[in-house]
């Protein structure tokens, strides 16, 4: 089975507030992790990265955390905007493979409302 | 100029016909992938090449086949497509000697429809 998952399908948000998008993960050899944000009718784009010696990392209006205890990587979106509506994908790699395979998971749906 | 292109974007195609798909790509990547997309079930690996002698499968390569003429070119093949081969397929590439070394970069999908 997948090694890598969402919580949750879909995710709605009102314009403004900000966004929590959940992954859990079951390879504890993961060692890097990415977001990426797939729009309607495009191919996934890089969001942000965080390495499995951090728990967290900031990028502009974008936080990823990670909890390797229980195997849970999380995207922070604050103040959320129509353009951020999307799905997103988070994908691992595992600390043995060094070919850079990344292993996705089946995303999550978020919906940015007015 | 898009740094990956896939050709073509959308096609319908009938069960048996023999399909290909084709990747470029301006980046200078020596790593190329090819996956595929299903509603709910993200993204899956088809193929993938770490430079032009190179190709391995990846979870799902049962019923495609796939050719890297060059660095910047990778073909993804349906021998005989089949109705469960409608999909979104990606092409990605990535370079093993940038900082972001794990991170791929995805074209902007072909649509396939097997009738």
């Amino acid at each position: 089975g997948e090694s890598v998952g969402l919580h949750l399908p879909t995710l709605s948000v009102q314009e403004g507030d900000n966004s929590i998008i959940n992954c859990a993960y079951s390879n504890s050899a993961s060692d890097y992790f990415i977001w990426y944000k797939q729009e309607s009718g495009k191919g996934p784009q890089f969001i942000i990265d965080i390495r499995s010696n951090m728990d967290k990392r900031q990028g502009q209006r974008v936080t990823v955390l990670l909890n390797k205890t229980v195997k849970h990587l999380s995207l922070q979106i604050a103040a959320t905007q129509p353009g951020d509506s999307a799905v997103y994908f988070c994908a691992e790699k595992d600390r043995g493979s060094t070919l850079g395979r990344l292993y996705f998971g089946r995303g999550t749906q978020l919906t940015v409302w007015p | 100029d898009a740094d990956v292109t896939q050709t073509p974007r959308n096609r319908i195609t009938k069960t048996g016909k023999r399909i290909m798909l084709e990747c470029s790509q301006t980046k200078g990547h020596d790593r190329m992938y090819w996956y595929r997309q299903d509603p709910g079930l993200g993204l899956r690996l088809i193929y993938y090449s770490f430079d032009v002698k190179d190709i391995n499968k990846g979870e799902i390569s049962d019923g495609y086949s796939v050719s890297r003429q060059a660095q910047a070119k990778f073909s993804l093949s349906l021998e005989s497509a089949i109705p469960n081969q409608t999909a979104l397929y990606f092409c990605a590439t990535s370079d093993p000697s940038g900082r972001l070394y794990n991170e791929q970069f995805f074209g902007p999908g072909t649509r396939l429809t097997v009738l």
